[in-house]
């Protein structure tokens, strides 16, 4: 079954605790992407990979670090957290076809006290 | 930044009518659009995209509208049923980057 997979689902952190959200793909895809989803803001991109040992600023890229060393893997980091990045977080992969056929994971929410 | 808008934050219909979804953008030199539906508890789930050199694009009760004039996307859902009660969103798509509007809230009236 293709799908993308988050890790961990629920967090909750205290502020400058260093914490890494894992995301795995089975689909072969080169392109994978995290975004941040809050209320009255929509997602919002954070990083994205177009393969491997190849990463780009979205949106919103403050405070947080990613990388790329497998086609299959794009953890997401947060070096030293703060409340302001109390967030859902989705991890999504791009299909090969041109288009915008993302396939998201099923989110973390993470919660920094 | 880009700026994808959603005209109305909610919308109710009744099952089996026609349910409309309107979105606004701002960078004419966006490549595609693309409209998500995402349940609660989920993650957005890919329904269907158009690319910017085209009007319109149907899918299984989805059709999409771009009107690259007053930069406006449109989603149409034909015989809307409970299931499709979600919150929509649009996104534009410029070189690799995903601009996301903040959504708007379906509801279908059994």
């Amino acid at each position: 079954e293709a799908q993308v997979t988050q890790n961990p689902r629920y967090l909750i952190t205290v502020t400058g605790k260093k914490l890494t959200v894992t995301c795995s793909q089975n689909m072969n895809h080169e392109y994978m992407s995290w975004y941040r989803q809050d209320p009255g803001l929509g997602l919002r991109q954070i990083y994205y990979s177009m393969n491997v040992e190849v990463t780009d600023k979205g949106d919103v890229p403050e405070g947080y670090k990613v990388s790329r060393k497998e086609k299959r893997n794009f953890p997401l980091i947060l070096e030293s957290p703060s409340p302001n990045q109390t967030s859902l977080y989705f991890c999504a992969t791009l299909g090969g076809r041109s288009g915008g056929l993302q396939f998201f994971g099923p989110g973390t929410r993470l919660t920094v006290l | 930044g880009e700026s994808v808008g959603l005209h109305l934050p909610t919308l109710s219909v009744q099952e089996g009518d026609n349910s409309i979804i309107n979105c606004a953008y701002s960078n004419s030199a966006s490549d595609y659009f693309i409209w998500y539906k995402q349940e609660s508890g989920k993650g957005p789930q890919f329904i269907i995209d158009i690319r910017s050199n085209m009007d319109k694009r149907q899918g299984q009760r989805v059709t999409v509208l771009l009107n690259k004039t007053v930069k406006h996307l449109s989603l149409q859902i034909a015989a809307t049923q409970p299931g499709d009660s979600a919150v929509y969103f649009c996104a534009e798509v410029t070189g690799n980057q995903f601009y996301f509007g903040t959504g708007t809230s379906l509801t279908v009236i059994p």
